[in-house]
C-alpha cells in the first residue's frame, strides 16, 4: 500500500470552478508539500504545512493531522491552473534527513 | 529569487555509457537530494546528502550511482552505466535544513536509448 495517497487522479473542471484534491497519508509526518509539475515536467513548490491552513492567492491547503489527510482548493480556477498537482510528505523521526515521500499525483485539466 | 538549477536540461546516452548530471543548489543550503521519475510515475527518492557524504539512500541507489559535491557549488549525480530503464526526470532538491522548505530544480530528461 502506498504511504501517500491521492484523490482523484485525474480531474476535468470548466473554468470558474472550485476545485478540491484530496491526500492521505498512513505514516506519522513533520511537514507536508504540495508541488506543482506543468507539462514541461519541472517542479514548483507550492505549500509546505505541517499544520492548520495556508493560503496564497487562490491556492489554500488545510491539513488534519490527526486524520492524517490533507486537502489543496483553487478557487476560481483558470486554464492556466492545468497541471499535475502532488501531495509529498517529509516522515516524523530523528533518521529522516528530510527526504519526501510523493503521492502519484492528480492530474488536473481546466477548460475555458 | 534563489532557484535550483540543473543542466543540462535533456540528456540522450548510449546503453553502457556514463552521465552526469549536474545541480546548483541554492547557496546556503545545507541538505541536497536526488529524486528520479520514470514517465508516468510518481516521482521517486534516491538519495540525500548532507555534511559532504550521503545521509540516506533507496534500495533504487546502488553501486552504479554515486553524488559528489565537487566544489562549494556544485551537486553532481553520476550514473556509471545505464540502462535502458535509467530513462526517466531526475530532479535535484535542496534545502536550508532537514526541517525546511525543499526547492526543486527543473529537471534533466535522462533518454538512455
Amino acid at each position: 500500500k502506498n504511504e501517500v495517497e491521492q484523490s482523484p487522479q485525474n480531474l476535468t473542471a470548466q473554468e470558474g470552478e472550485f476545485i478540491t484534491i484530496n491526500c492521505s497519508y498512513s505514516v506519522g509526518i513533520s511537514a507536508l508539500h504540495w508541488l506543482q509539475q506543468h507539462p514541461g515536467g519541472g517542479i514548483v513548490s507550492l505549500f509546505m504545512l505541517s499544520s492548520g491552513k495556508k493560503k496564497h492567492g487562490r491556492l489554500i491547503a488545510t491539513i488534519n493531522i490527526q486524520e492524517k489527510h490533507s486537502s489543496l482548493h483553487i478557487t476560481a480556477s483558470h486554464p492556466r491552473d492545468s497541471a499535475v498537482y502532488i501531495c509529498a510528505v517529509r516522515r516524523a523521526g530523528g533518521t529522516s534527513y528530510g527526504k519526501l515521500t510523493f503521492g502519484q499525483g492528480t492530474i488536473l485539466t481546466v477548460h475555458p | 529569487e534563489p532557484e535550483v538549477t540543473q543542466t543540462p536540461s535533456h540528456q540522450v546516452t548510449q546503453m553502457g555509457q556514463e552521465v552526469i548530471l549536474r545541480c546548483v543548489p541554492i547557496s546556503n543550503h545545507l541538505y541536497f537530494y536526488w529524486y528520479r521519475q520514470i514517465l508516468g510515475q510518481k516521482v521517486e527518492f534516491l538519495v540525500s546528502f548532507y555534511n559532504n557524504e550521503i545521509s540516506e539512500k533507496s534500495e533504487i541507489f546502488d553501486d552504479q550511482f554515486s553524488v559528489e559535491r565537487p566544489d562549494g557549488s556544485n551537486f553532481t549525480l553520476k550514473i556509471r552505466s545505464t540502462k535502458l530503464e535509467d530513462s526517466a526526470m531526475y530532479f535535484c532538491a535542496s534545502s536550508a535544513d532537514r526541517v525546511s522548505e525543499a526547492f526543486f530544480g527543473q529537471g534533466t530528461r535522462l533518454t538512455v536509448v
